[in-house]
């Protein structure tokens, strides 16, 4: 059974902290690695499509690297602010249009 | 401007009632899925279609159908809707395997 793993489950952080999270997939069969960000009563928006191993990718003070040989990415948030509070959730493809989703982690940024 | 449109945005029915959840985008994207979330676990896949093509995952219930009558549109029917089957509804598209854009979801109550 494949398995896509958060950690961790919520965090409360202070404005201006930085701060990581964790998403664990399976190491074999990948194809990509998705990251998404879900506002409470909005549309889960993409952040990234990550499928090289060694894959870094930068979207304003948000990034992501990639481990596909042992199978996690980190998504990191620099200078937290209150707009970035939201759930962020991963999913694993090995390239079937099947896609596994983690349970999210679940980010409070507090003013 | 609206990508992914779900309507409703929530939904009431009652238990053994059939009840259809509607999906529609503007992307002209060949894939277009479901998912279905429960309470804070991951979204699960249900089905996708790639084109006209059906793809059901093997552990969805039978009570669960879907119909694609042309690019835009793509709907859920639960024929028998069960008090298990309480949840938020999210539909997305794609392009062949590139990012999903996800519209903001039907939730689900079964009385």
């Amino acid at each position: 059974i494949l398995n896509v793993e958060q950690s961790p489950q919520s965090l409360h952080v202070q404005e201006g902290d930085s701060t990581n999270f964790t998403c664990s997939f399976p190491s074999s069969n990948f194809y990509a690695l998705h990251w998404y960000r879900w506002e409470t009563a909005k549309s889960p928006e993409a952040l990234f499509v990550m499928t090289l191993n060694g894959d870094e990718k930068k979207k304003g003070r948000i990034s992501a690297t990639l481990n596909t040989k042992e199978g996690y990415s980190y998504l990191y948030i620099k200078g937290s602010q209150p707009e970035d509070s939201a759930t962020y959730l991963c999913a694993f493809t090995s390239g079937t249009y099947k896609y596994i989703f983690g349970t999210g982690t679940r980010l409070k940024v507090l003013a | 401007d609206a990508m992914v449109i779900q309507n409703p945005r929530y939904q009431v029915t009652q238990f053994g009632k059939p009840v259809t959840l509607s999906c529609s985008q503007t992307l002209n994207h060949n894939v277009m899925y479901w998912y279905q979330q429960k309470s804070s676990q991951a979204p699960k896949l249900l089905f996708h279609y790639y084109d006209k093509d059906f793809n059901n995952e093997a552990d969805t219930p039978d009570n669960f159908q879907s119909r694609r009558p042309n690019t835009s549109f793509c709907f859920l029917d639960i024929r028998s809707p069960g008090l298990g089957d309480a949840a938020m509804y999210l539909c997305a598209t794609s392009r062949d395997t590139y990012e999903q854009y996800f519209g903001p979801g039907t939730r689900l109550t079964v009385t």
